[in-house]
Formats: structure tokens, sequence, C-alpha cells
């Protein structure tokens, strides 16, 4: 089955603690994206990469970190920068070859608490 | 900049009623248009889209939108929900040609009751 997976499901961690979260997704999709979601917010963009070993910060990226190493993989690391992690965080892949018009596809989301 | 507003933070209808959730979007220049549902615990899902052409969209569920150029406004329409239809509804844009950042409302949580 084609689609996007994230893990963990759900994620604890302590202040002060780096941690990350992968996504993977066998789309064979060039882009790819990370959301933090928080109630009645919506969903802002933390970073993005349309291509491999490239990536561009969103609107809020101070306390994160990415990679894009391989096309299936987009890994976020949460620092202790963060200073109010908790959310929920959000992956997606698009083709990448219509700007603007492409559909997203979301992975089922991680759930981070800090403790 | 752009950004988008969804006035209704909750809907709350009766099953088999009409709904229609309201989306107003502001943008110096032209754009797409996309609405996402989201289920509990889960990720956003494409409801439905506009790129151009005809400006009444629909979806397989029976979803439809219609871009108002004029108003702005790219409001999501049933006109008979199911107790599965009860969501999160997030309306969002994109730049036309510019950028593949997709900038999201706040969501609307649509409550069918029995």
């Amino acid at each position: 089955d084609g689609g996007i997976t994230q893990s963990p499901k759900y994620l604890f961690r302590k202040e002060g603690q780096n941690v990350t979260l992968s996504c993977e997704q066998n789309l064979n999709h060039d882009a790819m994206y990370w959301y933090r979601q928080d109630p009645g917010q919506g969903l802002r963009l933390i970073y993005y990469s349309q291509i491999v070993n490239d990536f561009q910060k969103g609107d809020i990226a101070e306390g994160y970190s990415v990679s894009r190493e391989k096309k299936e993989s987009f890994p976020l690391t949460v620092t202790s920068a963060q200073k109010n992690p908790t959310a929920f965080y959000l992956c997606a892949s698009s083709l990448g070859t219509s700007r603007g018009a492409d559909t997203q596809y979301f992975g089922p989301g991680t759930r981070l608490t800090v403790l | 900049a752009q950004s988008v507003t969804q006035l209704d933070s909750q809907v709350p209808v009766f099953e088999e009623a009409p709904v229609e959730l309201r989306c107003n979007y502001s943008s110096s220049v032209s754009v797409y248009l996309f609405w996402y549902v989201q289920y509990p615990n889960q990720g956003l899902q494409l409801l439905l889209k506009y790129l151009s052409g005809s400006t009444l969209v629909e979806s397989i569920n029976g979803f439809e939108a219609e871009f108002n150029k004029s108003q702005t406004s790219f409001h999501l329409r049933k006109p008979s929900v199911h107790i599965s239809d009860t969501a999160e509804y997030f309306c969002a844009v994109s730049e036309v040609d510019s950028s593949y950042k997709l900038i999201f409302g706040s969501g609307t949580r649509l409550l069918v009751r029995p």
C-alpha cells in the first residue's frame, strides 16, 4: 500500500531532551513537509523540502531541525530550544511538479507531550 | 501575505440537514483553494480543490464548494449530512505557480447529531 507513515504515534519528552519524529513515504513524491497543529490554530508549516538534500524554513522553524538525505525520508528533530513543543505533528508529501496546485498527502501524525 | 479565515470554530447540525462551512481568504495574487478533512486523531485528507475553470467543484461524497473571486470566498456545502461527516474541516490556499506553501485556516469542527 502506498502512503505516509509516521512514528511513533505518541511520544513523551522530558524538558531539555531532543527527540526525533520519523516520516517515511513510498509515494515517490519529491516534496515533503512538516506541520505543527495546536487546538484552534490550524496547521503551521515548520519546514519543507522540494528535493533531496535541500530544505527551507517554514513559518515556525525555530527550535526544530530536519534532514533530507533520502527521497523517502524526512525526519524532524524537536530540540531543547523549542520552548513549547507539546503539539500534534503532521508530515505530508506531494509530487512537487505543480507548484501551489499539488495535493498534499498527510501521515497519521505524532502527538508529542513534554513532561 | 496570504491569510485564511474560518469564522465558525464549531458547527452543530442534525443528521440529514444541509450545512455550509464558511471560508474567506486574503491574497494579493491569484490562488488555488483547498478543503481538507481531518477525522479524530488522524491526518488530513483532501476533500476537494479549485485550480481553474468551473467555479463549482465537487467531491465524491456529496460536498461541494464554490469559488467566489469578488467575495474572496470558498464556502463548503453539503445538502444532507450524515453522522459520519463529523470531523474537522480546514480551508487552505496557495499562490498560483509561485510556492509550494499551503496556508491553512484555523478549522471548523462539524458536529452531526442524530
